[in-house]
């Protein structure tokens, strides 16, 4: 089974700060990677999917990149209501998916 | 808009059995691929088990793999996962995603969940 990493697993940051979020697969996954965003009792929300496509109606200081076995979430320059939990997805051959362990976005 | 709606969930013992249901509107049901996964309290995402729009194909996490089974009525556009054998580390709130083409893909709208609580 294709096993998810990130990191870091918490970070603190400021309004305006430019974040970067790594997740890392243990088998090359193509582009075949998504990122979420979850609030505090809410659902998730998809971010980013194929690794860089932005989902409809994300705001463009969102961005990911990366292929194979490493990926990031850049959020180019953080904004309030983006204090939240990350997480990313890789769904492989098979049509499995896995979700990664999350990073939590606090205030600093 | 697309909504989705979780309802089924309860309170039970370990050993026992539940079926919870998701009943979709706002999109073609049986064009999307659906999923179900789940939010044990206070820890991450796990993905439980998806299957195609047209329901021929079904895919398990190996947790969940010959004691739960998914399906899906295209007919009254609602899926669902049949739960057998629960476990207390079963116990989570579970959501229904749907994902963003015909075969499992990124999910692009959930639903609010469903309360799991295995307990003796």
């Amino acid at each position: 089974d294709i096993q998810l990493t990130q990191s870091p697993s918490f970070l603190s940051a400021s309004v305006g700060d430019r974040v970067t979020i790594t997740c890392r697969a243990s088998q090359g996954i193509n582009t075949y990677l998504a990122w979420y965003q979850q609030k505090q009792g809410k659902a998730p929300k998809l971010l980013i999917y194929s690794a860089s496509t932005l989902q409809n109606g994300v705001p463009s200081r969102f961005s990911g990149s990366g292929s194979g076995t490493e990926f990031t979430l850049t959020i180019s320059s953080l904004q309030p209501e983006d204090f939240a939990t990350y997480y990313c997805q890789q769904l492989d051959s098979s049509l499995l998916f896995t979700f990664g362990p999350g990073t939590k976005v606090a205030v600093k | 808009d697309v909504q989705l709606l979780e309802s089924g969930g309860a309170l039970l013992q370990p050993g026992g059995t539940l079926r919870l249901s998701c009943t979709a509107s706002g999109f073609n049901f049986g064009s999307y691929a659906m999923s179900w996964v789940r939010q044990a309290p206070g820890k991450g995402l796990e993905w439980v088990s998806a299957i195609t729009g047209s329901g021929a194909t079904t895919y398990y996490a190996d947790s969940v793999k010959a004691r739960f089974t998914i399906s899906r009525d295209n007919a009254k556009n609602t899926l669902f996962l049949q739960m057998n054998s629960l476990r207390a580390e079963d116990t989570a709130l579970y959501f229904c995603a749907k994902s963003r083409v015909r075969l499992p893909s990124a999910f692009d709208s959930w639903g609010l969940g469903t309360l799991v609580t295995v307990s003796s």
